[in-house]
């Protein structure tokens, strides 16, 4: 099945420092989600996006729907020990209420 | 808030088994799908379900097959399970049309292992 390109595939930063990362896809989509999942937990919801150009922040998130509607990013300013985990972005929208799935990106923060 | 329920968090079953996994949502959604997570392929969608009685194929429904008897409950089975099946098993719903249609809610995953 189809996936997101999301990058980076990984991150290793030190506690205050911001966070970016980005999801990429060929095809449209009318809706992004970004997603955390904590180790050896299900994905819990971050922010949602509905339209092109859609700039949304979450405390320290900030996630933008791009013009193209082809991509996404997440922003996560001064990063904490407790935004480890994995962040997977995900396309929807159109006939279908299946999701596409980017192969996320795991973050680690040292202190 | 939505809550998913997984009925189990760890599950360790012998090749060649029949395996139930359970999936309650409490929020009357329509759409309820299973989903399969290995690391390196990100999450990859087995099945899903938009009504009662309704299941359609994901990307790998191979193995598995599904039962949703119930709007709230959604089980996927493993007919006779294989040591290929052990992974993180994660069940999911959303809402039917609508713009939050395609917010998916998760459950807390089962960790299966097949031996």
């Amino acid at each position: 099945g189809q996936q997101l390109n999301q990058s980076p595939q990984s991150m290793f930063i030190q506690e205050g420092e911001d966070v970016s990362m980005n999801c990429t896809s060929s095809s449209i989509f009318n809706t992004w989600l970004w997603y955390k999942q904590d180790p050896g937990e299900g994905p819990v919801l971050l922010i949602a996006l509905y339209k092109a150009g859609e700039l949304t922040s979450n405390g320290r998130l900030t996630a933008q729907f791009g013009i193209t509607r082809k991509d996404s990013f997440l922003n996560i300013s001064a990063s904490i020990p407790s935004d480890v985990g994995i962040y997977f972005c995900a396309g929807g929208g159109g006939n279908t209420d299946k999701l596409i799935f980017g192969t996320g990106t795991r973050l680690q923060v040292f202190p | 808030d939505v809550k998913v329920t997984q009925s189990s968090r760890y599950l360790v079953k012998r090749t060649g088994e029949k395996v139930f996994l359970e999936c309650v949502q409490d929020m009357d959604h329509e759409n309820m799908f299973w989903y399969r997570q290995d690391p390196g392929l990100g999450l990859r969608l087995i099945y899903f379900s938009y009504d009662v009685k309704m299941k359609e194929k994901g990307d790998i429904p191979e193995g598995y097959s599904v039962s949703r008897e119930k709007k709230e409950r959604f089980s996927l089975i493993l007919e006779s399970a294989s040591t290929n099946q052990t992974s993180m098993y994660l069940c999911a719903s959303s809402l039917l049309g609508g713009l939050a249609k395609n917010i998916q809610y998760f459950g807390a995953g089962t960790r299966l292992s097949v031996l």
